[in-house]
């Protein structure tokens, strides 16, 4: 099956830093790939959609200058936590689809954990 | 009201029993359904997809869809332990996967 990998699975950074979390599809070619934020004990919130070859669309609330999204190839989708607070401490997961059609399952990514101290 | 409703439960089942966790969405045009599995700490994972009405079933996992009633479950036969899990409903919104909240599976032996 797609396979989608997350790195890395976890970090830990102080307040101010920023981090990089990547994503690869690495069996398929993904056009669009996906960030979700999860904290615990709710669910998957989207954060933005990310298009290869184009800016990324985010969703109401999200801040485009501090979540930074880079989806420069076909099989890779960054995603930068600028000035990281404590607050952005969450399971960041990213997932793609495997296929075009918009009812394609997507498949995620392993997550990455982010505490910021 | 929310997209996609979940009952967070838990639900608490005997090993062998049949659970049944429910979905609603709110969206009409919605056409793609989807349940996935997400064990503490972990992604979630794809268990089933349902696009028409009716029943899916794959080994023991059984897909109801009534776009009618606007409602989605999924039903686990012979439940183990090892599916005592957070199980997310997800409904394709335009190009966008929307999910519930999940409901929690406990399965006791």
């Amino acid at each position: 099956g797609a396979v989608v990998s997350q790195h890395p699975s976890r970090v830990i950074c102080k307040s101010g830093t920023s981090v990089k979390i990547e994503c690869r599809s690495l069996d398929f070619q993904a056009t669009t790939m996906f960030w979700y934020r999860q904290f615990p004990k709710k669910s998957l919130m989207l954060m933005a959609t990310s298009n290869e070859g184009s800016k990324a669309t985010y969703e109401q609330g999200v801040e485009k200058d501090k979540f930074l999204i880079n989806h420069a190839s076909l099989t890779l989708s960054t995603l930068t936590v600028t000035s990281a607070h404590p607050e952005d401490s969450s399971f960041y997961i990213c997932s793609a689809r495997d296929g075009s059609a918009d009812n394609s399952p997507l498949h995620f990514g392993n997550g990455t954990r982010l505490t910021v101290t | 009201q929310k997209e996609v409703e979940q009952n967070s439960g838990p639900l608490s089942v005997p090993e062998g029993a049949i659970a049944s966790l429910n979905c609603t969405y709110s969206d009409r045009v919605s056409q793609s359904f989807f349940w996935y599995r997400q064990y503490s700490g972990k992604s979630p994972e794809l268990i089933m997809s349902i696009y028409s009405n009716g029943d899916k079933e794959d080994g023991r996992f059984t897909a109801q869809l009534n776009k009618a009633s606007q409602y989605v479950s999924l039903l686990i036969r012979d439940s183990q332990p090892s599916d005592s899990a957070t199980y997310l409903c997800a409904v394709v919104n335009t190009d966008k996967l929307i999910f519930g909240t999940g409901t929690r599976l406990q399965v006791f032996p």
